[in-house]
């Protein structure tokens, strides 16, 4: 098996720029996914395949990945941005198990 | 529009078991892999097994191995997770999601299952 590490928190005041890293070994070899929740609600995508933006996802939220580390970048943050993240991958040698992170705090100031 | 709504979840003792349902719709069921999530309360997500399109491949996680077992009706558009020999470490909002090759495209609105005397 393997981890995903993210901070457990993020604050950024409203407009600013908020970045939520993803580290894992596995990342060189395997996309990352982003995940928002917000409370009481079901995760709802965010990134795919590293970059990609499912449809319906604002263009101020945008991934990389380089090396061992993922990264969501929420520019332009609004108060409705306020949730935890979460990143997700897959195991070296396949889809199988999938892996969270452990999750991430986004607090809009 | 794609929905999927989980049902079954409840208070079961410790020892117990749960079966939960998760009803697709607004896309061809058949076609596509599904998993099951897991949210245990104040915590993070966890993912907790996977079942391909055909219901060849099957994976679980192995916290739930030998306990948990995951199946499919493509006919009835609903997917089911047989939950056994449950325990407190199980309680959790239970969430199925749709598996677009390696990740969660779309979710259900969870069932909460309650494992305890």
């Amino acid at each position: 098996s393997y981890e995903l590490t993210q901070p457990p928190s993020v604050s950024v005041s409203p407009g600013q720029t908020a970045r939520i890293t993803c580290s894992g070994d596995v990342l060189p070899k395997q996309y990352a996914y982003w995940y928002q929740q917000k409370p009481g609600q079901a995760p709802v995508l965010l990134i795919y395949r590293d970059r990609e933006r499912p449809s319906g996802i604002p263009e101020r939220f945008s991934g990389s990945s380089s090396g061992t580390t993922a990264t969501l970048t929420i520019s332009g943050v609004q108060a409705e941005d306020e949730a935890d993240f979460y990143c997700q991958s897959a195991d070296s040698t396949g889809t199988y198990p999938e892996v969270f992170g452990g999750g991430t705090r986004l607090t809009v100031l | 529009e794609v929905r999927l709504v989980e049902s079954g979840g409840g208070l079961v003792q410790p020892g117990g078991s749960l079966r939960l349902a998760c009803a697709g719709a607004g896309f061809n069921f058949s076609n596509y892999e599904m998993n099951w999530v897991r949210q245990a309360p104040g915590k993070g997500l966890q993912w907790v097994s996977y079942i391909s399109s055909s219901s060849l491949t099957i994976y679980y996680a192995d916290s739930v191995k030998g306990r948990f077992t995951i199946s499919r009706d493509n006919a009835k558009n609903s997917l089911y997770l047989e939950m056994n020999s449950l325990s407190a470490e199980d309680t959790a909002v239970y969430y199925c999601a749709r598996a677009d090759d390696g990740y969660n495209r779309y979710w259900g609105q969870g069932t909460l299952v309650t494992v305890s005397s």
